[in-house]
């Protein structure tokens, strides 16, 4: 089971860019990396999910390096909105509770 | 219109009662799933379902016990509640049967159980 480092919390300023590591050193050739985001109040939201290399979608981009022992998620030119909690999550895909447990992901908060 | 809802969502009982939490989604998919949020703030996978079918079942307490009476609705009945309960209860759904995380999962809003 890979275990994520993420840091406990971030702060930055509307219209950067913030970049979120997450380590885990012990993943596994069969997992993936899925990153979701959660506000005060609400469940959480699947953000991007990615192998290797770099994935990219409306919202985000995530950057996962050859050995994949880290992955990087990208918000680019963040608002006050983006202010929520980030959890990386690494499991094996086609079930199982592998890679289920959110942690504590980081605390973003975006100020103005 | 909510693709997962869950009701109640505030509840605030004594120890020893029982209590149930209701989930239903509209999304067509598969699989449920009940998330537990302690005070720390960990989210903690507590049961999946699939099509009505028992295939997660973490380290949780017999107290907790989830059914399913279709595969739209899983509902989490708690019996002899503890302290320790208290917490904020996810219910989640995801397309995919096999589950996993891979399969994007759709969560609700939360239930918060506090426990007296």
């Amino acid at each position: 089971l890979a275990k994520t480092t993420q840091p406990i919390s971030m702060d930055s300023y509307e219209g950067q860019e913030v970049n979120i590591t997450c380590s885990h050193n012990n993943i596994a050739t069969n997992d993936y990396i899925t990153w979701y985001q959660q506000f005060p109040s609400q469940g959480p939201r699947f953000i991007i999910q990615g192998y290797k290399t770099k994935v990219t979608n409306e919202v985000a981009s995530l950057f996962i390096p050859a050995d994949r022992k880290s992955s990087t998620l990208s918000l680019p030119r963040v608002s006050l909105s983006d202010t929520a909690v980030y959890y990386c999550l690494v499991g094996p895909s086609g079930g199982g509770a592998d890679g289920l447990t959110f942690g504590k992901g980081t605390h973003l908060i975006i100020q103005p | 219109d909510t693709a997962v809802s869950q009701t109640p969502k505030y509840l605030v009982t004594q120890m020893g009662n029982d209590k149930s939490i209701k989930c239903e989604q509209n999304l067509g998919h598969d699989t449920m799933y009940w998330y537990k949020q302690d005070s720390k703030k960990f989210l903690k996978i507590m049961f999946s379902y699939n099509n009505k079918e028992l295939i997660i079942n973490e380290t949780v307490p017999n107290r907790f016990s989830p059914k399913s009476p279709d595969k739209a609705h899983l509902n989490l009945h708690i019996n002899s509640l503890e302290l320790g309960d208290s917490a904020v209860y996810f219910c989640a759904s995801s397309q995919d049967g096999a589950g996993g995380i891979t399969d994007t999962q759709y969560f609700g809003p939360g239930t918060r159980l506090t426990v007296l």
